[in-house]
C-alpha cells in the first residue's frame, strides 16, 4: 500500500517565479495538509484541505494557495517566489474522522529558490 | 511565536544510554501531544503520542511523560541505539470536533547515538 507520494522531489526556481507541488494521499485518506519545513526547523502548517475546500490556514501569505481534486490529491502553488521560500514542503494525509495517530507524511518536495 | 518549545537542540548519547528530550507549551487548549521521528530525506513519522488525561505512555523503548500542571512533556528513549539517530520533533494539536487540527511543532532535537 503506497503511502503519501509527493512530486517533484527536488526543484530549483528563481525569485519571482511560480511553483506547483503535487501530493497523492495515502489510500483511504481524504484530508490533506501542507507544511513548510525550513532547514533546521520544525514543520510549519500552511493549510488543510477536505472535500476540495480549504478548512484551516496557518500564518502564510496569499502567495501560497492550494487545491484539492475529487480524487483527494492536492496541489500547493506558490507565486512570486522569494529566497525565504526555500524549504522542504511536506504533504500529510489522514481520514477526516480519525484519530491523529493515522496522520501520514510524505517525504517532501525540496524547493530551492535562487 | 513558538507555541511549542523544545530542548535540547542537539543531543549525543552513548549506545545503551537514556535519551531525554523536553517540550513545553502555553496553550491549555492543546489536547494531543505526538512525537515524530525524522530521518534525512524522509518525512516525519509518528513515534508515540499522548493525551492530557494520562501522565505516562510507554511503547517499547519509548516513553512519554506528561505534566499537565507544568505544561511540559518529554520523550525518553531507553537503551538508545545507533539506529535511533534522527531528528525528533514534539508537537501539539487541538482536536476540532472529531477531526485533527493543525499540528504545532517544536524546532526539533538532533539525536546522535554513538556505538
Amino acid at each position: 500500500d503506497a503511502g503519501v507520494t509527493q512530486s517533484p522531489t527536488h526543484l530549483i526556481k528563481t525569485r519571482g517565479q511560480q511553483v506547483t507541488l503535487r501530493c497523492s494521499p495515502k489510500s483511504g485518506h481524504d484530508t490533506v495538509s501542507w507544511y513548510q519545513q525550513a532547514l533546521g526547523q520544525g514543520p510549519q502548517f500552511i493549510f488543510q484541505y477536505y472535500e476540495e475546500e480549504e478548512r484551516q490556514r496557518g500564518n502564510f501569505p496569499d502567495r501560497f494557495s492550494g487545491h484539492q481534486f475529487p480524487n483527494y490529491s492536492s496541489e500547493l502553488n506558490v507565486n512570486a517566489l522569494l529566497l525565504g521560500d526555500s524549504a522542504l514542503y511536506l504533504c500529510a494525509s489522514s481520514p477526516v474522522y480519525s484519530g491523529a495517530n493515522v496522520l501520514t507524511f510524505g517525504a517532501g518536495s525540496r524547493l530551492t529558490v535562487l | 511565536q513558538q507555541q511549542v518549545k523544545q530542548s535540547p537542540q542537539s543531543l549525543i548519547v552513548q549506545k545503551g544510554g537514556i535519551s531525554i528530550i523536553n517540550c513545553a507549551y502555553e496553550n491549555t487548549a492543546f489536547d494531543y501531544f505526538p512525537w515524530y521521528q525524522q530521518f534525512p530525506g524522509k518525512g516525519p513519522a509518528l513515534l508515540i503520542a499522548i493525551r492530557p488525561d494520562v501522565s505516562e505512555k510507554k511503547e517499547g523503548r519509548f516513553t512519554i511523560s506528561f505534566n499537565k500542571s507544568a505544561k511540559q512533556f518529554s520523550l525518553h528513549i531507553m537503551d538508545s541505539q545507533p539506529g535511533d539517530s534522527a531528528t525528533y520533533f514534539c508537537a501539539a494539536s487541538i482536536k476540532r470536533g472529531s477531526t485533527l487540527g493543525r499540528l504545532y511543532f517544536g524546532r526539533g532535537t538532533q539525536l546522535t547515538v554513538w556505538p
